[in-house]
């Protein structure tokens, strides 16, 4: 069984502020996505990387693939209220689509 | 496009009551999916069809069942409801032969068992 451990699992911070999520597997995995789920509606994907060492940028958020594809990270910079909700990360590679999620960070960002 | 679209949106049952969620996609994705979100336990798969005619048991499939109806539709079945079965429930879709995995979700059952 593959497992995601992500951490934190709670993020209170004031708005500015910049801020890393992460998300750590012994397991390596094909892809590793990463969604948001603002409160009462499902999870949107944010972003999908594929190759070790990858890197994308959304505008103020970062994410990075590690090397050995087992990890990954999400960063905020200057983060705003808008940005407050659960962070879900999501590691692809079994068997028919299925993903493996990471328990998943609650973000508050306080103006 | 509606996406992935759920119903109902929220439901209150007693112990022993059964029920049906219904899931639909117009996406035309060949695989569909069915998880249960509890706090601080990220999303768990119940159950899933890799394609249409196909069902597979995930990794908290008790107590429940699950039928692929169409490409389209996807729904899973609570025979006998019980109260660890509250959680919020969500479909989700992909096409994951032309994609990397990545899923489609529906806005979610918030399912209270009483």
């Amino acid at each position: 069984t593959q497992l995601l451990e992500q951490s934190p699992q709670f993020l209170s911070i004031q708005e500015g502020e910049n801020l890393t999520v992460y998300c750590n597997s012994s397991s390596v995995f094909s892809s590793l996505q990463w969604y948001r789920q603002e409160p009462g509606e499902g999870p949107v994907l944010l972003v999908t990387v594929v190759t070790g060492g990858e890197v994308k940028k959304l505008k103020r958020l970062t994410f990075q693939f590690g090397d050995a594809r087992k990890d990954s990270s999400l960063h905020i910079t200057a983060a705003q209220p808008g940005d407050t909700g659960l962070y879900l990360c999501a590691g692809g590679g079994t068997s028919y689509g299925k993903l493996t999620f990471g328990q998943g960070t609650i973000l508050t960002v306080h103006p | 496009n509606a996406g992935v679209t759920q119903t109902p949106k929220f439901q209150v049952l007693k112990t022993g009551q059964s029920m049906t969620l219904q899931c639909a996609q117009d996406m035309n994705h060949n695989s569909m999916y069915w998880y249960r979100q509890d706090p601080g336990m990220g999303l768990r798969l119940i159950y899933y069809s890799a394609s249409e005619g196909t069902t597979d048991k995930g990794e908290v499939p008790n107590g429940y069942n699950v039928s692929r109806l169409n490409k389209r539709e996807f729904s899973l079945r609570l025979e006998s409801a019980a109260p660890s079965q509250t959680s919020v429930y969500f479909c989700a879709s992909n096409d994951f032969m032309y994609s990397y995995n990545e899923q489609f979700f529906g806005p979610g059952t918030r399912l209270t068992v009483l």
